[in-house]
């Protein structure tokens, strides 16, 4: 069975720091691997989507890496603002005729002004 | 832009009352979701629909049933609330799966309380 970690919990860094959260999963043989961010009290908004092929995606000041063979996923962001301050998560699909996801728990981000 | 409405955010229900969530999404989207998330559990799908009058359980479903009778609208019935049932509900709309995989998007949740 899948399983997604995502390491630490909670980050608290200073507004203008690049930072790296991470996801891990146990079953390389996913379709793609999407992340979400998700302000307090509201629903999950897609950030970056990365197909199982690619090896990144970019969007703005975020960076999403994906290297299937660690099970590992990283999403960048450069020059951090107070605004930037949610919880993010990760999610994959296991294969292409699936329409289940598996999520991790996220990680907590706050952006210190 | 995708918009998935769910159209309570707050709702307050007693034990034993039958409870309607309702989500419509205005991307002619095949695929609808809903999940559930509680703090330390993450999300669960509980019931997800590839097409109208078509519907699949998830991983909890028990206790959930689900209505799908026009494509762009998608409804969680608790049949008899329970308190356990208290959570954040999150509807969730996508292409199908054909193609490069389409990504998730989510409504803004409807928090439901039960006592």
């Amino acid at each position: 069975k899948q399983e997604v970690t995502q390491i630490p919990a909670a980050l608290s860094v200073p507004e203008g720091e690049n930072l790296v959260l991470n996801c891990s999963f146990t079953d390389s043989a996913i379709y793609n691997l999407q992340w979400f961010r998700q302000d307090p009290g509201k629903g999950l908004t897609s950030l970056l989507l990365i197909q199982s092929s690619q090896r990144e995606q970019t969007s703005g000041r975020l960076n999403a890496s994906l290297d299937k063979s660690s099970g590992r996923s990283t999403l960048y962001i450069a020059a951090s603002q107070p605004g930037d301050s949610a919880t993010y998560l990760c999610a994959v699909k296991p294969g292409a005729g699936s329409y289940q996801l598996t999520f991790g728990k996220g990680t907590k981000l706050s952006v210190i002004p | 832009d995708v918009k998935v409405t769910q159209s309570s955010r707050y709702l307050v229900k007693r034990t034993g009352e039958k409870v309607f969530l309702e989500c419509v999404q205005d991307m002619d989207h095949e695929n609808m979701f809903w999940y559930r998330q509680d703090p330390g559990l993450g999300l669960r799908l509980i019931y997800f629909s590839y097409d109208v009058k078509m519907k699949e359980k998830g991983d909890i479903p028990e206790g959930y049933s689900v209505s799908r009778e026009k494509k762009e609208r998608f409804s969680l019935i608790l049949e008899s609330a329970s308190t356990n049932q208290t959570s954040m509900y999150l509807c969730a709309s996508s292409l199908p799966l054909t193609g490069l995989g389409s990504p998730l998007h989510f409504g803004n949740g409807t928090r439901l309380t039960v006592t």
